[in-house]
């Protein structure tokens, strides 16, 4: 089946640094979505992604759709405290119709 | 816009009852909802595709009469655990879909799933 691998699992980081994450497949999607949660909650949508080569932005975060289609990757520039959370990785295919989710990437931000 | 409600946030049910969960669109119209299970420190998986008016699609694995799921309407669809057991406990979440908008799915605020 579809599978998406996200690197790293975790990340500890200094607040202000930058961070980044990636979601590599062995199958192309039409579509990348990047959400972040938070514990005990749904996870939010940060980022969609529909073109391949599309570089979007909102605010402190960048994500690209890769121009293979088979991978993509999200940026945070000068981290805060609150970015703490997990943030996943999604792949929608148009052949299942489904949304395949990444294992997720664990950010922790020290003041 | 793209909200989407999910009732209740927790429930603490008996060993051997049934567990409805609500998952509603408020402001827009859900042709297609999912939902998923999560296990503490992993990701989404996705249990089942409800759409509205007909029977819903189950991934390998999941029992159906296990798991009962109704999508009566454009903006509710109800998961039910049925004669539910410790090892169902788990955090459920809806997602919704606005065609309108394109492939983007929006989530419910989960619901955690204590039995007892």
């Amino acid at each position: 089946g579809q599978q998406l691998n996200q690197s790293p699992q975790s990340m500890f980081i200094q607040e202000g640094e930058d961070v980044s994450m990636n979601c590599t497949s062995s199958s192309i999607f039409n579509t990348w979505l990047w959400y972040k949660q938070d514990p005990g909650e749904g996870p939010v949508l940060l980022i969609a992604l529909y073109k391949a080569g599309e570089l979007t932005s909102n605010g402190r975060l960048t994500a690209q759709f890769g121009i293979t289609r088979k991978d993509s990757f999200l940026n945070i520039s000068a981290s805060i405290p609150s970015d703490v959370g997990i943030y996943f990785c999604a792949g929608h295919s148009s052949n299942t119709g489904k949304l395949i989710f990444g294992q997720g990437t664990t950010l922790q931000v020290k003041p | 816009g793209a909200v989407v409600s999910q009732h209740p946030s927790r429930v603490i049910c008996k060993s051997g009852t049934s567990v409805k969960i609500e998952c509603r669109s408020l402001d827009f119209q859900a042709t297609t909802m999912f939902w998923y299970r999560q296990f503490p420190k992993q990701s989404l998986m996705l249990m089942a595709t409800s759409n509205e008016g007909s029977k819903a699609t189950y991934e390998q694995g999941v029992e159906k009469d296990k798991f009962l799921i109704n999508h009566a309407s454009l903006t509710l669809s109800t998961l039910t655990v049925t004669s539910a057991h410790p090892e169902d406990s788990s955090f459920y979440i809806c997602s919704a879909r606005d065609w309108g908008r394109g492939t983007e799915a929006f989530f419910g605020q989960g619901t955690r799933l204590t039995v007892v």
